[in-house]
């Protein structure tokens, strides 16, 4: 069975860092492409970044280009999001997702993420 | 990047009826690529459709996508108790991946 189990979320100050794990079993982690999509409370779904099977291409939403890196170890069949000046808007349920380059059949349950003073 | 607007927002129907929903983006979605994703409360996403209107695994044959170009298409056939959910498209045609706002499906 296919499992993604995020891990990292909580509270930070703006302005702070904090760093999601996301870790997979039941597949072969390194053939699929990994991704990061959030959702703030009551809100809808937005694609944050993405990273090819072997780490080789990333790239990342507008809203988050400079700020957060994504990467992964295959080795260690993890994905992590290194997110760093964060702000309010940053506040949502991080989901790490994998699946082709585009779309996701397989998705963890989500760590919640909290900017606030 | 490219602007996805689902329409309606809000759909009321009865289990048993027919449920279509729709997704229009700001320019062409290259090859079709196009995707459904269904929304339960407290739950991840799951996919339904992806191309446009292959059917992801394990997905039941009532769910159908279709469209091409700016306008696409999540038909569900017959509503089952199970289907009242969130559903959201999204498109992966460029580098910039998008999603639309979402379409509530309710029982009325």
């Amino acid at each position: 069975e296919v499992q993604l189990v995020e891990s990292g979320g909580g509270l930070v100050q703006p302005g702070g860092s904090l760093r999601l794990s996301c870790a997979g079993s039941g597949f072969t982690f390194s053939s699929y492409w990994m991704h990061w999509v959030r959702q703030a409370p009551g809100k809808g779904l937005v694609w944050v970044s993405r990273i090819k099977t072997d780490g080789s291409y990333t790239n990342y939403a507008d809203s988050v280009k400079g700020r957060f890196t994504i990467s992964r170890d295959n080795a260690k069949n993890t994905l992590y999001l290194q997110m760093n000046s964060l702000t309010a808007e940053d506040s949502a349920v991080y989901y790490c997702a994998g699946g082709g380059s585009g779309y996701y059949g397989s998705w963890g349950q989500g760590t919640l993420v909290t900017v606030s003073s | 990047e490219i602007v996805l607007t689902q329409s309606p927002g809000t759909l009321s129907l009865s289990p048993g009826e027919r449920a279509t929903l729709s997704c229009r983006a700001s320019q062409t979605v290259s090859n079709s690529y196009f995707a459904w994703y269904q929304q339960k409360p407290g739950q991840a996403p799951r996919l339904l459709i992806y191309d446009a209107s292959r059917r992801a695994a394990g997905i039941p044959d009532r769910f159908s996508g279709s469209g091409s170009g700016t306008d696409f298409t999540l038909t569900i056939s017959r509503l089952e108790p199970e289907d009242f959910a969130v559903y959201y498209c999204q498109q992966y045609g460029t580098s910039q991946l998008t999603f639309g706002g979402g379409t509530k499906v309710e029982i009325k």
